[in-house]
Order: C-alpha cells, then sequence, then structure tokens
C-alpha cells in the first residue's frame, strides 16, 4: 500500500514558466515533508522541508504548500530553469516510534524543463 | 569535506554469489540507512541503524544482511537469497533523531 503517492510520473514546462509538483499521502501521522532531486546515477539531494504544523515554506524559487486536510503538498518551482531537469521525490517521516527514523518515498516525478 | 562514499559504483553478481556494498561516513552521523531504487519505482528502505551495534529491518530487508561494527561503516552484503538484486543501492545518514538524510552516489548492481 503505497503511503506516498506522486501520480504524475513526467511533466515538462518551458523554461521561465512555473513547475508545479504534486504528492499525496494517507498517513495521517506523518509529520515532515521532504523534496529531494535526483540526476541519473547520483544520489538524492535534499532540497525544501515543510513542518505539518505549516502550511507553506519558501527557499528562493522553491516553495512548498501543504494541505493537511487533503492530505496533499505541492512543490511550485518559479522560474523554472534547464539546470532544474531532474526526478524529484516527495519524502514523509512517520510520526513516532520507528516511523520516526525512516522516510517514505514516493516514485517520483521527472521534470523536464524546455528551453 | 564531510560525506557519504559508496563503492563501488557499478558491482556485477555471478549467480549464487554473495557481493558486499560499502558505506562509509565522515558527517559524525549516529543514524545510516540503505535503501533500494528500482527503475520508475521511489526509494524502498531495506535496513536501519540507529547506533553502532544495533540494525532493524526496513521493508524489504528479505535476501540482505547488514553489520554496524563502527559509526562511520554500515556495509551491506546481498545475499544469494535475493533473488532479483539488479537495482541501484543507496546509502544515508542522519543524524540521530533528525529527519533529513543525507544520500551518496549510489551503487549500481547487475547480476551476470
Amino acid at each position: 500500500d503505497q503511503q506516498v503517492k506522486q501520480n504524475s510520473p513526467s511533466l515538462s514546462v518551458q523554461e521561465g514558466r512555473i513547475s508545479i509538483l504534486n504528492c499525496d499521502y494517507t498517513n495521517s501521522m506523518f509529520d515532515y515533508f521532504l523534496w529531494y532531486k535526483k540526476y541519473p546515477a547520483e544520489g538524492p539531494t535534499f532540497l525544501i522541508s515543510i513542518s505539518s504544523i505549516k502550511d507553506k515554506n519558501e527557499d528562493g524559487r522553491f516553495t512548498v504548500f501543504l494541505n493537511k486536510s487533503a492530505k496533499h503538498l505541492s512543490l511550485h518551482i518559479v522560474p523554472s530553469q534547464p539546470g532544474d531537469s531532474a526526478v524529484y521525490f516527495c519524502a514523509a517521516r512517520g510520526g513516532s516510534g520507528a516511523g520516526s527514523y525512516q522516510l517514505t518515498f514516493g516514485k517520483g516525478t521527472k521534470l523536464s524543463v524546455i528551453p | 569535506d564531510g560525506g557519504i562514499t559508496q563503492s563501488p559504483k557499478y558491482l556485477f553478481r555471478k549467480e549464487g554469489q554473495n557481493v558486499t556494498l560499502s558505506c562509509e561516513q565522515n558527517l559524525n552521523h549516529d543514524a545510516m540507512y540503505w535503501y533500494r531504487q528500482d527503475p520508475g519505482q521511489g526509494l524502498r528502505l531495506i535496513y536501519y541503524s540507529q547506533i553502532v551495534n544495533d540494525f532493524q529491518k526496513g521493508d524489504i530487508a528479505e535476501g540482505y544482511s547488514v553489520s554496524r561494527e563502527k559509526k562511520e561503516s554500515f556495509p551491506l552484503t546481498v545475499t544469494s537469497a535475493q533473488k532479483n538484486p539488479t537495482a541501484f543501492y543507496l546509502c544515508a545518514s542522519s543524524d540521530q533523531g533528525f529527519w533529513k538524510l543525507f544520500f551518496g552516489s549510489g551503487t549500481q548492481l547487475s547480476v551476470l
């Protein structure tokens, strides 16, 4: 049973426009959400995170929005640049016990930014 | 410069053979993790260790074994019992009680 879902396997966006990557989750015990960026044959790198007590977090061109009632979060990239082309993984941390030491990852969305 | 080093970058396994993937970190992190990535799939947790000499199974531990004799090292052995070992393996670490994972550059394991 997938607890973290990224329903769009791929997304293409023109350079300079906004990229919106979506993520849905089912476990209400998740208390932290993270986005990672991954290039082929490399390890993921941390991009941005948000606590479940917030609804928005910004870092430069990247903004993450959290809608707890809908169990939905999204990553906005504005403006999109060709170097943003990568696979983006949504991840969530469990709230207590062993789950607090684990991240559950979605399957990823491949973003292609077209020059 | 602190980080996580995985070796080798590419590894080939013969039928019935055990292979060991190396993971070393100099970030002084307490917790270490092994994830597996298959094409089109997310990262699935194999094993994790919160402290030295202790480790727990993740979601897909069957056919794998680990050890944590030193804080810096968390090697993963892919045993012959793992029938579908071809995948990209990622090691990660984090501070105890912290949530942000730092990943190594990965090892691609293939079966000959």
